[in-house]
């Protein structure tokens, strides 16, 4: 089936610092990619859809000058997390479509911590 | 907009029990139903979907049926293990863009 990664698993940075995530589809394109934020014991909350080879849509209440997307390949789109501040700890999810878009392949999560 | 109702848990349930979660949906066209899976300390995986009304997903023993009329997706396991301790999502996808919209997620913990 379709595989999706995520790197780093774990991240820990100080405030004020940026911090770049990588999503991977690993045996099969995604011209979009989903990024979502999931914070303990809650749902996850979509945040922005990466678009290969054009610029990200984000969700409201979504600061993209914070959370910059770029979709650099048809395998690859990263989530740069700028001047990362302590609210911005979270568990980080992409995911996607594949199978026409009838499934969606999730990244196992990358955790930010920013002390 | 698109939103999903799933019950709140959490379920703590003994082995063999049977495990119901329910599932309801607004949406203004005809979307895809989907039951999400996270087990502690991994990604969601799909644990089974349903993409028309009258369509009975199944995986694992688990199965949902996608009710139209009352606008519901339910989860049920007959005989539920402690390996099906896990958090459960029901989401749906209305719209050639994609996009999940996602419960809030039920926890399970099934005790021996």
């Amino acid at each position: 089936g379709a595989v999706v990664s995520q790197h780093p698993s774990r991240v820990i940075c100080k405030s004020g610092t940026s911090v770049k995530i990588e999503c991977r589809s690993l045996d099969f394109q995604a011209t979009t990619m989903f990024w979502y934020r999931q914070f303990p014991k809650q749902s996850l909350m979509l945040m922005a859809t990466s678009n290969e080879g054009s610029k990200a849509t984000y969700e409201q209440g979504v600061e993209k000058d914070k959370f910059l997307i770029n979709h650099a390949s048809l395998t690859l789109s990263t989530l740069t997390v700028t001047s990362a501040h302590p609210e911005d700890s979270s568990f980080y999810i992409c995911s996607a479509p594949a199978n026409r878009g009838h499934e969606q392949y999730f990244g196992p999560g990358t955790r930010l911590t920013v002390t | 907009g698109d939103s999903v109702t799933q019950m709140e848990g959490p379920v703590t349930l003994s082995e063999e029990a049977f495990l119901t979660i329910n599932c309801t949906y607004t949406a203004t066209g005809y979307p895809s139903l989907f039951w999400y899976v996270q087990y502690p300390g991994e990604g969601l995986q799909l644990l089974l979907k349903a993409t028309k009304a009258d369509d009975k997903g199944s995986n694992k023993g688990f199965e949902a049926t996608y009710r139209k009329e009352t606008t519901s997706f339910h989860l049920e396991k007959g005989s539920v293990q402690v390996s099906d301790s896990a958090v459960y999502f029901c989401a749906l996808s209305d719209g050639g863009d994609y996009k999940l919209s996602f419960g809030a997620g039920t926890t399970v913990t099934v005790r021996a």
